[in-house]
């Protein structure tokens, strides 16, 4: 089945800068790929997210990439502000299935 | 839209009681997934299933974790005589068909917190 890998598991950033979390898939039959962002307490909330056809999307300061090529995916947060800090979550799905699988989560802090 | 409506959202439970989670999944949606998230830890499929069917139970427990989905009301996850390790948040989350046009990512309950003591 599909296994995906996070990393890094915690990132502290200074507010203003780029934050970006990477994660990798293992089945090429993979083609579609959500974040997700949940606060602490909270529900896992839908950012953003990109299918196979496409190799980039952006939603004003996230962005997500895709190389299937080399099965990874990755999140960009620019000009991170506080209510950024969040755990998120990368996941992948394989078409004609329905489970989405998740990586580990990424805890990410903003430094004010 | 409510979203996807789960309860309770807190349960304490003693070891050996029966726990009853329910889900009722955003109006449209035909698909229903449970996950289970320990603290500090990842989110782990557990068990999706369709109206009256169990599509994938490859997640669950083989003992003591069951769950359903009638024709009517909304989906159960049922954990009997619990233990403290069952103590985790489980989310329910739902979705259409993955691949109709504008839905792909699936919408994820409050969660309901069990707690075992």
């Amino acid at each position: 089945g599909e296994n995906v890998e996070q990393h890094p598991s915690t990132l502290s950033v200074q507010e203003g800068d780029s934050a970006v979390i990477k994660c990798t898939y293992s089945d090429s039959a993979s083609n579609y790929f959500p974040w997700y962002k949940q606060e602490l307490g909270k529900r896992p909330q839908l950012i953003i997210d990109i299918r196979s056809n496409v190799g980039e999307k952006k939603d004003q300061r996230i962005a997500v990439t895709l190389n299937k090529t080399a099965k990874h995916f990755s999140l960009h947060i620019t000009e991170t502000q506080p209510e950024d800090s969040a755990v998120y979550f990368c996941a992948a799905i394989i078409q004609g299935a329905q489970k989405l699988v998740f990586g580990q989560g990424t805890r990410l802090t903003i430094n004010p | 839209n409510a979203g996807v409506m789960q309860n309770p959202r807190h349960l304490v439970r003693r070891r050996g009681q029966e726990a009853r989670l329910r889900c009722s999944p955003m109006k449209g949606h035909s698909h229903v997934y449970w996950y289970r998230q320990l603290p500090e830890e990842g989110l782990k499929f557990m068990v999706y299933l369709q109206k009256e069917n169990i599509i994938d139970e490859s997640g669950m427990p083989k003992e003591r974790f069951s769950a359903e989905f009638p024709k009517e009301g909304p989906s159960i996850l049922r954990i009997q005589q619990v233990v403290r390790g069952d103590s985790a948040a489980y989310f329910c989350a739902s979705s259409p068909p993955i691949g109709t046009t504008g839905q792909g990512g699936y919408t994820f309950g409050s969660g309901t917190r069990l707690t075992v003591v």
